[in-house]
């Protein structure tokens, strides 16, 4: 069975510092990877992914991820946080292997960016 | 805007009754997905349809069924409500059949509240 883990339900950052959200995965083989964003009353959006190759993944709004095979890790970053950027954040794993596969989601992450 | 719409934005029903949400994916998208955010379970994932057929199933009660038609938009059926179904329901699609990473683009969502 696959798994992911958010170990931080909220996350406080000051406007301008950099930004961690954490996020563990479990899997049998090797993980496909995801973050998505949600804003008060919308649906999710997606921000990135991880397929495979480089470590470090870019995606939307400035945001960036580091897969860490070793510490199961997929945290994202961002070097200098913005107050539009207060929002849910979710991670999402998936096992390469098994054909069909749902998209397992982490608990979310709420984001505060304080001015 | 992701392109997946979902209709109606909000409902409010009674216990008992029977509700269908209905979701229009993003053109070109074949798979369409079904999943449930609540406060205490936070994001599950329901089921998946790709052209027509069912691909993959998640968390989902045997009070609830979907389908997807052959012109792909998508119903979810929830019978027999209970309190504990008021919940966001979110509609997402994606190009392929789903066993490949692709992004899964998600709609703004149906609110239903069972009173």
């Amino acid at each position: 069975a696959q798994s992911v883990a958010q170990p931080e339900d909220q996350v406080n950052v000051a406007e301008g510092n950099p930004l961690t959200v954490k996020c563990t995965y479990s899997v049998s083989g090797n993980p496909y990877l995801f973050w998505y964003v949600q804003y008060p009353n919308r649906g999710l959006q997606f921000l990135l992914k991880y397929i495979t190759g480089d470590n470090l993944v870019k995606g939307s709004y400035g945001f960036e991820a580091e897969f860490n095979k070793s510490q199961t890790s997929f945290h994202l970053k961002k070097p200098s946080a913005l107050v539009s950027d207060s929002a849910l954040y979710f991670c999402a794993v998936r096992d390469r292997e098994g054909g069909y596969q749902k998209v397992t989601f982490g608990t979310g992450t709420k984001l505060q960016v304080i001015p | 805007d992701s392109g997946v719409t979902q209709t109606p934005k909000h409902l409010i029903t009674a216990t008992g009754q029977r509700v269908t949400l209905r979701c229009s994916p993003r053109s070109g998208d074949l798979s369409v997905y079904w999943y449930q955010q609540s406060l205490d379970q936070g994001l599950q994932f329901l089921i998946q349809y790709y052209n027509g057929e069912e691909r993959a199933k998640g968390n989902i009660l045997e009070r609830f069924s979907a389908q997807q038609f052959p012109d792909l938009h998508s119903e979810l059926n929830l019978s027999s409500l209970e309190l504990g179904d008021s919940a966001l329901y979110f509609c997402a699609s994606s190009l392929g059949t789903g066993n490949e990473p692709v992004t899964q683009y998600f709609g703004p969502g149906t609110r239903l509240l069972v009173l």
